[in-house]
């Protein structure tokens, strides 16, 4: 079965710092993999996705993420981020014959910015 | 193109009482899905309709939980009685057909069961 594992609940970082939040997928094949963003009073925002081809994705917002097979990962990252940024953020996979609709979510990494 | 659109934004009711959550998709999406948030915890699958038929309702927690979409355009969510662990935060999704279209979220309607 489908699951998805953001180790880190909560992170703080300074505004310009570089960010990096993790996610684990486990699946047997080639997953669609997602990246959602809710800020406060939001609703789920789509960063970016990946379904085949290259392996670093670009997405909205400055963000961009990476698929490992070998790692069975799929890490957001961000040069600088702004304060802007602070909101929670979740990982996705969709697998199987329902592709991208079905999704499993991670449980979220709640994300800080200090001035 | 209006967003997926939910309401109420907010919900607070008590223990044995019914709800009603609707869900308005984007106009053409054929696919509007279910997904609840409780507290903490990862957002769940609970239910998939492929215009008003459901495709997928292996999430739907209990019984208690009954949804529509009546002529493949909104939908509903009822929860009838509700319970404690009911509450969290219920989302609704659509899509176009296609294993590759994405899922466009509203905002969501948090329930407070008390």
């Amino acid at each position: 079965a489908q699951s998805v594992t953001q180790p880190d609940i909560h992170i703080t970082v300074s505004e310009g710092a570089s960010l990096e939040l993790r996610c684990n997928y486990s699946y047997g094949a080639t997953p669609y993999l997602f990246w959602y963003v809710q800020s406060p009073g939001q609703g789920l925002q789509l960063l970016l996705k990946y379904f085949s081809g290259d392996t670093l994705v670009q997405g909205i917002k400055g963000f961009e993420a990476e698929f490992k097979r070998s790692q069975s990962s799929f890490n957001l990252r961000k040069p600088s981020v702004h304060w802007s940024d602070a909101a929670e953020y979740f990982c996705a996979v969709g697998a199987g014959q329902t592709g991208a609709n079905n999704l499993f979510f991670g449980t979220g990494t709640r994300l800080t910015v200090i001035p | 193109e209006a967003g997926v659109t939910q309401f109420p934004s907010h919900s607070v009711i008590e223990k044995g009482q019914t709800v009603t959550l609707r869900c308005d998709p984007i106009s053409g999406h054929d696919n509007l899905y279910w997904y609840r948030r409780v507290m903490g915890k990862e957002i769940k699958f609970l239910l998939h309709f492929v215009k008003e038929s459901k495709q997928d309702e292996s999430g739907m927690p209990n019984n208690r939980f009954l949804a529509e979409r009546t002529g493949g355009t909104y939908s509903t969510l009822k929860v009838q009685p509700a319970e404690l662990e009911d509450s969290g935060v219920y989302f609704c999704a659509s899509s176009l057909t296609g294993r590759n279209s994405p899922l466009h979220f509203g905002n969501g309607t948090r329930l407070t069961v008390t």
